[in-house]
């Protein structure tokens, strides 16, 4: 157990509608990164937060969003969803905001588009 | 922007054996490079990884080396066993300017199968 933890573990639904997904790092990560993993597919980075503010983003869509709250917990909101965005979500968690420290990855929300 | 190459996509070797993985770079700047892996349906976790000031690391049957020249590094399995099936995905990382954020950028990842 890495100490992330995501919500919801699985998650149906039909294009075009909107989703959110929600992560809580471990206790002390101030840093949080989402990544997108499509079937067979590597780790796509989508977007970096830490202590509340972006720091970096990736290949992230405009229909994709993300924000940070006060208590350090993350939600990445996915919206006029497509059969392509069928994958699985992961957030990680690290201490620092730089690349160079160990990220903690949650066990991933799985999304099905249909 | 860092670009980081895999190979090879695929690999089976007999229990046992090595196994070795490599990885590419493009940012001369990246100095940090990190190893996770993942096992089918569980998320990626990190087995070992290594600084620009260092050339080689070990913990175990895993080591992993680096050849900052050739921007080139890779993962080495001895003995391998079933529990080592998975797929492993290197990392690369720029070193940190300070106040800015750097990120990590993963290859597109080895599935390591390993047959009794």
């Amino acid at each position: 157990d890495s100490g992330v933890t995501q919500t919801p573990k699985h998650l149906i639904t039909a294009t075009g509608q909107r989703v959110t997904l929600r992560c809580s790092p471990r206790s002390g990560d101030l840093s949080v990164y989402w990544y997108q993993q499509s079937l067979d597919q590597g780790l796509q980075f989508l977007i970096q937060y830490y202590n509340g503010e972006e720091r970096a983003k990736g290949n992230i869509l405009e229909r994709f969003s993300a924000q940070q709250f006060p208590d350090l917990h993350s939600e990445l909101n996915l919206s006029s969803l497509e059969l392509g965005d069928s994958a699985l979500y992961f957030c990680a968690s690290s201490v620092a905001y730089t690349g160079d420290n160990e990220q903690f990855f949650g066990p991933g929300t799985r999304l099905t588009v249909l | 922007g860092e670009n980081v190459e895999q190979h090879p996509s695929t690999l089976s070797v007999q229990e046992g054996d090595s196994a070795v993985i490599k990885c590419t770079y493009s940012d001369s700047a990246s100095n940090y490079f990190p190893w996770y892996k993942q096992e089918l349906g569980k998320r990626p976790q990190l087995i070992i990884d290594i600084r620009s000031n260092v050339g080689e690391k070990k913990d175990q049957r895993i080591a992993v080396t680096l050849n900052k020249t050739a921007k080139h590094f890779s993962l080495h399995i001895t003995e391998t066993q079933p529990e080592d099936s998975a797929v492993y995905f290197c990392a690369a990382s720029p070193r940190p300017i300070t106040g800015t954020a750097s990120k990590l950028t993963f290859g597109t990842g080895t599935r390591l199968q390993v047959t009794l």
